[in-house]
């Protein structure tokens, strides 16, 4: 079956632009993930959507990001007033409820705020 | 908060080499450990995973993890490597108390010399 899915696979905005990433899960997983990879660093994690519960936000690293997932299924994270520290690549991941199964990871977002 | 180290930044080896990637963790409670790895161009994908039971796991491709709890490390093996190992490992690390997501090293960079 299909995988993750994001959208776009680049993007390059202007500082101080906002820009959205779009995530789709894998139909039937109920969890949903957000991580950061930055340049020579390992992933970070972003935040995290569980079924209908509220979203686990300890991630983000400032209030100028923020996602939202509609419906239980895609995923939109939104990053407002980019700054060039943002510029990194986005990934998104889904699994199944519970922390013993496999993230399955997109292919990320890679993005470049100039 | 728990972290996860991994020493080995970039490792280069031979065909037929023996390969050990070593993982530490800072966390005290009960954790699931995971191994990823991303080839080159290529989404990130699990190797293997421990959650209980017996702690030496095996996974994809021939790769081994042994988990320690007394040294608080999963390291990462395989007997002997190929030029298709190349890619970039992630250790990473759930704890029970702290929701679903994972807490990432820094990754090694693994390149195999044919």
């Amino acid at each position: 079956g299909a995988g993750v899915s994001q959208s776009p696979s680049n993007k390059v905005t202007e500082k101080g632009k906002d820009v959205e990433l779009r995530c789709d899960p894998i139909s039937g997983h109920t969890a949903l993930y957000w991580y950061r990879q930055s340049l020579g660093q390992g992933l970070e994690f972003l935040i995290y959507f569980q079924g209908n519960s509220a979203p686990d936000k300890s991630g983000l690293p400032s209030d100028r990001f923020s996602a939202e997932r509609t419906g239980g299924s895609v995923s939109t994270l939104t990053i407002q007033r980019t700054q060039q520290e943002d510029s990194a690549v986005y990934l998104c991941a889904s699994s199944l409820q519970g922390a013993w199964h496999e993230q399955y990871f997109g292919p990320g977002t890679r993005l470049t705020v100039t | 908060a728990q972290s996860v180290s991994q020493h080995n930044h970039h490792v280069i080896l031979s065909e037929a080499a023996s390969l050990e990637l070593g993982c530490n963790y800072s966390y005290g409670g009960t954790v699931n450990l995971f191994w990823y790895v991303q080839y080159p161009g290529q989404h990130l994908q699990l190797l293997l995973k421990y959650f209980s039971g017996d702690p030496l796991v095996k996974g994809i491709k021939g790769f081994e993890a042994e988990f320690i709890k007394s040294k608080f490390s999963f390291n990462l093996r395989k007997p002997s490597v190929q030029w298709s190992d190349t890619a970039e490992y992630f250790c990473a690390v759930n704890a029970n108390n702290a929701g679903n997501m994972l807490t990432f090293g820094g990754g090694t960079r693994l390149m195999v010399k044919p």
